[in-house]
């Protein structure tokens, strides 16, 4: 059965630094994989995604994610945090009709 | 290009009251989900349809649980009668297509219920 893992429940960084938030899956196939932010109240929007091709996919607001088979994983990457990007970040896969997401990862940033 | 609509944005009710979420989807979209989200988790998915037709529901709780999507456009999720346990988001999204092409999904603001 697909499944998605994000380990870390709670990250803290400084504005200014550089983030990467972790996501592991657990697919037969290649997977179609997505991270998506979500922002006190409000619904998910999509960061980026990736389906096939070039492993390091580009998203928005300077977001990136690398897609890793061997290790399994679709870690999201920012060189420089802001503070405006506080919120919950998930990680979904996508196959046959079905997303599955990961529990999230509450993203707080220092001034 | 307007985005997914949900209302009510808050709900509040006694347990074994009943409840009814509402959802638009972005025009021309033909994959619609309703999403569970309890606080702390991600989203799960409830059910999916493509145009009018149920795609998935194996997660769907039933006995309880029901949603329609006539015409293929907007849609309701109902509970009846609720739990303290579906206390939760509902996020309704949609998707222009379905199926193995996969697909991006656009999420609503989602509808907060509170069973007390």
């Amino acid at each position: 059965a697909q499944s998605v893992t994000q380990p870390d429940i709670h990250i803290t960084v400084s504005e200014g630094a550089s983030l990467e938030l972790r996501c592991n899956y657990s697919y037969g196939a290649t997977p179609y994989l997505f991270w998506y932010v979500q922002s006190p109240g409000q619904g998910l929007q999509l960061l980026l995604k990736y389906f096939s091709g070039d492993t390091l996919v580009q998203g928005i607001k300077g977001f990136e994610a690398e897609f890793k088979r061997s290790q399994s994983s679709f870690n999201l990457r920012k060189p420089s945090v802001h503070w405006s990007d506080a919120a919950e970040y998930f990680c979904a896969l996508y196959n046959n009709n079905d997303m599955r997401f990961g529990a999230g990862t509450r993203l707080t940033v220092k001034p | 290009e307007a985005g997914v609509a949900q209302s009510p944005r808050y709900k509040i009710i006694e347990k074994r009251q009943s409840v009814a979420f509402w959802c638009n989807p972005i025009s021309g979209h033909a994959t619609l989900y309703w999403y569970q989200q309890i606080l702390g988790q991600g989203p799960k998915l409830l059910i999916q349809f493509q145009n009018n037709g149920v795609v998935d529901d194996s997660q769907l709780p039933k006995d309880r649980f029901s949603a329609e999507r006539l015409k293929g456009v907007d849609s309701t999720l109902k509970i009846q009668p609720a739990k303290l346990e579906d206390s939760a988001v509902y996020l309704c999204a949609s998707s222009p297509r379905g199926g193995q092409g996969g697909g991006e999904a656009f999420f609503g603001q989602g509808t907060r219920l509170t069973v007390v």
